[in-house]
């Protein structure tokens, strides 16, 4: 069985601290991803990975950073946390393959930014 | 611009009846898609998925039927129970394209005992 984790299940963060959001898979999945999902607006993609070192921007990655050393481990950064980032945060990998593949989801991080 | 739509974002059905969980597509290039669930508090889960060659997939209690033409599917969960509550999030992939799936935002779905 894929098993995601994320580091949190839930954050209570202040304006303008740096947040960090781990995840880690063991399944030796090539492709991570991290959204957020908020009510009415659905699962929105903030930025994903298709290897070690390499990050592409999602829909929405405006205030947000993204680390990948190593391959079983993708972290998201809050470079400064806004009331606006309050939300749930969703980590997902999946295999090698293109289009088909299911995405795994971790347990999700509620952040709640004061 | 929505390229997949959940247009109902929320249903009641009656424990026993069928649940009925509806998506539209605009993206003629998508052929792959998939039906995840959510519980509150935890990540989406994969239900069922179907390929473009198909226009009906079963598992169990859910089947999903695709209408190509229509760019239109659904998840129907026969007979449907109390523990089917949850968020349903449709999603649409190109096979062989990018390995990013295009999500609904997603139908919440309460079963009444």
């Amino acid at each position: 069985d894929v098993k995601v984790t994320q580091s949190s299940r839930y954050l209570v963060k202040r304006t303008g601290e740096k947040v960090f959001l781990e995840c880690v898979q063991d399944m030796d999945h090539e492709n991570m991803f991290w959204y957020r999902q908020d009510p009415g607006l659905g699962l929105r993609l903030i930025y994903f990975s298709y290897d070690v070192k390499m990050k592409e921007k999602g829909d929405i990655p405006e205030g947000y950073s993204v680390s990948r050393e190593k391959k079983e481990r993708f972290s998201l950064i809050l470079e400064s946390a806004s009331t606006n980032q309050t939300s749930m945060y969703l980590c997902a990998s999946s295999g090698p393959g293109q289009g088909r593949e299911t995405q795994y989801f971790g347990p999700g991080t509620r952040l709640l930014v004061l | 611009d929505q390229q997949v739509k959940q247009n109902s974002p929320s249903l009641s059905v009656q424990e026993g009846r069928i649940s009925i969980l509806n998506c539209d597509y605009t993206n003629s290039m998508f052929d792959y898609f998939l039906w995840y669930k959510k519980y509150p508090a935890e990540g989406p889960t994969f239900l069922i998925s179907i390929s473009s060659i198909k226009d009906k997939n079963e598992d169990g209690r859910f089947t999903v039927f695709l209408n190509k033409s229509a760019k239109h599917l659904s998840l129907h969960i026969v007979p449907s129970q109390p523990g089917d509550s949850a968020v349903y999030f449709c999603a649409a992939s190109v096979d062989g394209g990018s390995y990013i799936p295009t999500f609904g935002r997603g139908t919440s779905l309460i079963v009444h005992p």
